[in-house]
């Protein structure tokens, strides 16, 4: 099986353009999380999708949003970007809430 | 609230000898689930193990072990005669179930153990 694919890889950005990230699940899962990785605040979780809906969501503000499609594919949008927001973007699929979580090989996010 | 806690910054180690990597958890919640991930150098996340919080059994895979005891709030793991490619960032996680109990999809992480075993 096909592991948890991520598009882009890389990407720079501009502070205040705004960004969209993609997540291919593995096939069959139906739960896709986020989760942002920094060296300063580790990794933290942004927002869970489970069959289009939100089932959970992080400390992020409004700019930080998601959706899931009827593919079980997911997009993360950042919107108005910050320096603060150059991290790794990991995104993370399993069969059912609570069951492993594999993880993509993540975006890597730079804002100047 | 939930947390996890690895005080372990980073431990250094020569090939052949056992670590433990130390985890401790916080919650009230009685069900939950821990996990542990590896983070090598290439950066993608591997998963290593699942535990739910009814199952207090030890575990052994190969040359890995985990010890859970509910009692201390901890998830250890050891790593029995390490090996250079042992060589990453390990993280300890612990999922809650959400406000309407729906969902254990989100994971807390701990701040992660960087081990480096040297040959």
């Amino acid at each position: 099986k096909a592991g948890v694919t991520q598009t882009p890889r890389y990407l720079i950005k501009t502070r205040g353009q705004q960004v969209t990230l993609s997540c291919s699940p593995i096939s069959g899962h139906r739960s896709v999380s986020w989760y942002q990785q920094t060296p300063g605040q580790g990794l933290q979780f942004l927002f869970e999708y489970f069959s289009e809906t939100q089932r959970n969501k992080g400390n992020f503000p409004g700019r930080f949003s998601g959706r899931q499609f009827s593919n079980s594919r997911s997009e993360m949008n950042v919107s108005t970007l910050e320096l603060g927001d150059s991290a790794l973007y990991l995104c993370a699929s399993s069969f059912i809430e609570g069951y492993e979580q594999y993880f993509g090989p993540g975006t890597r996010l730079t804002v100047t | 609230a939930q947390k996890v806690t690895q005080a372990q910054t980073e431990i250094s180690v020569v090939e052949k000898e056992d670590v433990t990597l130390d985890c401790v958890y916080e919650t009230r919640d009685t069900t939950y689930y821990l996990f542990w991930y590896k983070q090598p150098p290439s950066g993608e996340l591997v998963f290593l193990i699942r535990r739910n919080s009814f199952d207090e059994q030890n575990e052994i895979s190969g040359r890995y072990s985990w010890n859970f005891q509910k009692s201390t709030s901890s998830f250890n793991f050891t790593i029995t005669a390490s090996q250079v490619v042992d060589s990453a960032v390990y993280f300890c996680a612990l999922s809650l179930p959400n406000a309407g109990g729906t969902s254990y999809g989100k994971l807390t992480f701990g701040q992660g153990t960087i081990l480096t075993v040297h040959p």
